[in-house]
C-alpha cells in the first residue's frame, strides 16, 4: 500500500537557521503530495502542495519540490522563526476512484529557539 | 466562512462504553473524512463520506463506524471502548468536486481519553 516516510524529530534549530525535513513516499500511480503543519492544540493546516512531478509548492517561506525520480518531497525553509515551531507532516493522496484519503508520515516536531 | 467544527472538544469515557463524535463541515463541502491521531501510530485514516455514502474505509475494526447526514454533517461512533482508543480524532472536509485534488480542511479535533 501507499506509505510516507519522513525524518523523525525532534528537530531543534536556532532562529534564522536553515531547515530541511526529508520525506520520501511509496505509491502507485501519480499521487499528490502535501506538507501539513500542526500547532499545539490545533488541527492540521495545509502548508503547501504539489500535484505533479517537478512541481514546487511554496508558502510562508517554505518550499518543497515533487521529485518523481527519487520519490521525495523534502521541506525546506531558508530562515526559520520561533513562530515556525510546530509538528510537520508529509502526506500523499492517491486520488483514484474519487476518494481523497490522505496517507501521512509520522510527523517531525520542530522547535526553534531564539 | 466558518471552519470545520467538532464537538465535543474533550471527552473522557471508561472501557466498554460507547462514544459519538460530531463534525460539521465547511458550508458547501460534501466530503467528510475522519482520522485518528495517536503518538504511537500517528495519523491514520478511518473513513470518508460523500453525499451520505461511505466512499472509503481504513483498516479499523468494526467497532468504529460513521455516518453522514443530508446536510453533510457527520458523526463517528466507537463502541465497546478500549484503552487504545484514546486519541485525537480529526475530521476534515472537502468540496470534492471531482477530478484532481480538493484541499481538505481540518477541524481542531476531539480529544478522547478512555480510562
Amino acid at each position: 500500500g501507499d506509505s510516507v516516510t519522513q525524518m523523525e524529530g525532534p528537530v531543534t534549530l536556532s532562529e534564522e537557521a536553515f531547515l530541511t525535513i526529508n520525506c520520501t513516499y511509496t505509491a502507485t500511480g501519480y499521487p499528490s503530495l502535501f506538507w501539513y503543519v500542526q500547532y499545539p492544540g490545533e488541527g492540521l493546516q495545509l502548508l503547501l502542495k504539489a500535484t505533479k512531478a517537478d512541481d514546487k509548492g511554496s508558502n510562508k517561506g517554505f518550499e518543497a519540490t515533487y521529485r518523481k525520480e527519487t520519490t521525495s518531497f523534502h521541506l525546506e525553509k531558508g530562515s526559520v522563526q520561533v513562530s515556525d515551531s510546530a509538528v510537520y507532516f508529509c502526506a500523499l493522496s492517491a486520488t483514484g476512484a474519487g476518494s481523497y484519503q490522505l496517507t501521512f508520515g509520522k510527523g517531525t516536531k520542530l522547535s526553534v529557539i531564539p | 466562512k466558518a471552519g470545520v467544527t467538532q464537538t465535543p472538544r474533550y471527552l473522557i469515557k471508561t472501557r466498554g462504553q460507547q462514544v459519538t463524535l460530531s463534525c460539521s463541515p465547511i458550508s458547501g463541502h460534501r466530503s467528510v473524512s475522519w482520522y485518528q491521531q495517536t503518538p504511537g501510530q500517528g495519523l491514520q485514516f478511518l473513513f470518508e463520506y460523500f453525499s451520505e455514502t461511505q466512499r472509503n474505509k481504513g483498516n479499523f475494526p468494526g467497532r468504529f463506524s460513521g455516518r453522514q447526514f443530508s446536510n453533510s454533517r457527520s458523526e463517528m461512533n466507537v463502541s465497546t471502548l478500549e484503552l487504545g482508543d484514546s486519541a485525537l480524532y480529526l475530521c476534515a472536509s472537502s468540496f470534492a468536486s471531482g477530478g484532481g485534488y480538493n484541499e481538505q480542511f481540518f477541524g481542531p479535533g476531539t480529544r478522547l481519553t478512555v480510562l
